[in-house]
């Protein structure tokens, strides 16, 4: 069984510029995460999905981060405008429920220059 | 009451010696406490996790304890091999959250 796909895995953009970032959860996985994980730290919980609706967003940034999960299934995740600050690996998971192991993608980094 | 403490930051261990990583939380509602393990350019992977219920959980060379009156858990590797040098993140969950530890990079000396 396929894992938890992210794309891209690098993205290279400069400062005010938008980007955007796709998750495909496991099959079956009501559940989605998506964090962000500066370097040497812990997944940091940006939004949690429960099929399609957004049930944490405390920690979203929302004047420049936004988040849609379509059908309850694929996910994307933007950032417009994009800032120095900005420059992490964002991370998406994916579970039967909270309480349930949760799995991985690999991630993508992001680097704003 | 939200945060996850997580010790060390980093661990040198010899081959075949034990690696512990320490996770201390606040909060008794957390119910779920999972451990992932990450190596470099991956994401985290579940490596073992425990429910409140149970003092202690083994699945080969890792264990946790669990100390629900301390509100403490930790990770032991025995017999710790190269190849378990990685990140080690420890979270709680409960129904409604899920905090994550800051991790502690583990190295194994060959």
């Amino acid at each position: 069984e396929a894992g938890v796909v992210q794309s891209p895995r690098y993205k290279i953009i400069e400062k005010k510029q938008p980007v955007a970032f796709w998750c495909n959860p496991i099959s079956g996985h009501n559940t989605l995460y998506w964090y962000l994980q500066n370097l040497g730290q812990g997944p940091e919980l940006l939004i949690r999905y429960e099929n399609e609706e957004a049930v944490d967003d405390s920690q979203l940034p929302k004047d420049r981060f936004s988040a849609e999960r379509l059908k309850g299934v694929d996910s994307t995740l933007k950032i417009q405008p994009a800032e120095l600050g900005d420059s992490a690996v964002y991370l998406c998971a994916s579970s039967l429920t909270l309480r349930d192991p949760q799995y991985f993608g690999p991630g993508t980094r992001l680097t704003v220059l | 009451q939200q945060q996850v403490k997580q010790s060390p930051q980093s661990l040198i261990v010899q081959k075949g010696g034990i690696s512990i990583i320490n996770c201390a939380y606040e909060n008794t509602a957390f119910d779920y406490f999972p451990w992932y393990q990450q190596f470099p350019g991956k994401g985290p992977a579940l490596l073992i996790a425990i429910r409140p219920d149970v003092s202690e959980k083994k699945e080969g060379r890792f264990t946790i304890s669990f100390n629900k009156s301390a509100k403490q858990f930790s990770l032991h590797i025995m017999d710790s091999q190269p190849g378990d040098s990685a990140t080690y993140f420890c979270a709680a969950a409960r129904s409604d959250k899920i905090i994550f530890g800051k991790g502690t990079r583990l190295h194994i000396l060959p």
